[in-house]
């Protein structure tokens, strides 16, 4: 099983341009999350999703959208980025256990 | 929604001595907490997880206690070895769903 997947790993974006960053989990979870990490501020989760077709904002969802495309992927799109969006974003899943599996992360630098 | 606070920010521990990283949090019907494991470069990994029914868990060198009343959890490493260098997240459950709130991080450098 290859657990969680990302890609890109790395993306520099200039301000206002748009992107999708990917991902993909085949551990069968039904709950798949969103979090972007920034030094000092911890994880902060950006979206959610309970189930395929069932989306739900977190704590910082302004500049960004989700698909949940299948049971297996969801994906998170800056439509516009903007330098305060560089950061480092995680994609993780989970069973019904809570334990939350996390991706490699991607580092995306907005300029 | 539920709030965590984590201490210290960073932590310098002697190869060998003990390591303790402590957490707050605000919801009293939280009732998961579990602490993740960061290393440089590598997405979060669950290490220990605890439940509110339970005052304290142990797995090898490392040690998870809960205290409901006072509404905090502790991080306890002992014999720390050189691999123990991460950084180290809490988090608590938001109750009725399956969201964590994760703390701040703190990152443990042992010293050689």
């Amino acid at each position: 099983n290859a657990g969680v997947t990302q890609t890109p790993k790395f993306q520099v974006l200039k301000t206002g341009q748009s992107m999708t960053l990917q991902c993909a989990q085949d551990m069968n979870h039904n709950s798949m999350y969103w979090y972007r990490q920034d030094p000092g501020m911890g994880l902060r989760l950006i979206y959610y999703s309970a189930s395929e077709g069932t989306t739900d904002k977190g704590e910082v969802p302004n500049g960004y959208n989700v698909s949940r495309l299948n049971k297996r992927e969801f994906s998170l799109r800056l439509e516009s980025a903007a330098p305060s969006q560089t950061s480092v974003y995680f994609c993780a899943s989970n069973s019904n256990t809570y334990e939350q599996y996390f991706g490699p992360g991607t580092r995306l630098t907005v300029t | 929604g539920e709030n965590v606070e984590q201490h210290p920010s960073t932590l310098s521990v002697q190869e060998g001595d003990s390591a303790v990283i402590k957490c707050t949090y605000s919801d009293s019907a939280s009732n998961y907490f579990p602490w993740y494991k960061q290393e440089l470069g590598k997405g979060p990994q669950l290490i220990i997880d605890i439940r509110s029914n339970v005052g304290e868990k142990k797995d090898q060198r490392i040690a998870v206690t809960l205290n409901k009343t006072a509404k905090h959890f502790s991080l306890h490493i002992t014999e720390t070895q050189p691999e123990d260098s991460a950084v180290y997240f809490c988090a608590a459950n938001d109750f009725g769903n399956e969201k964590l709130t994760f703390g701040t991080g703190t990152r443990l450098t042992i010293i050689p």
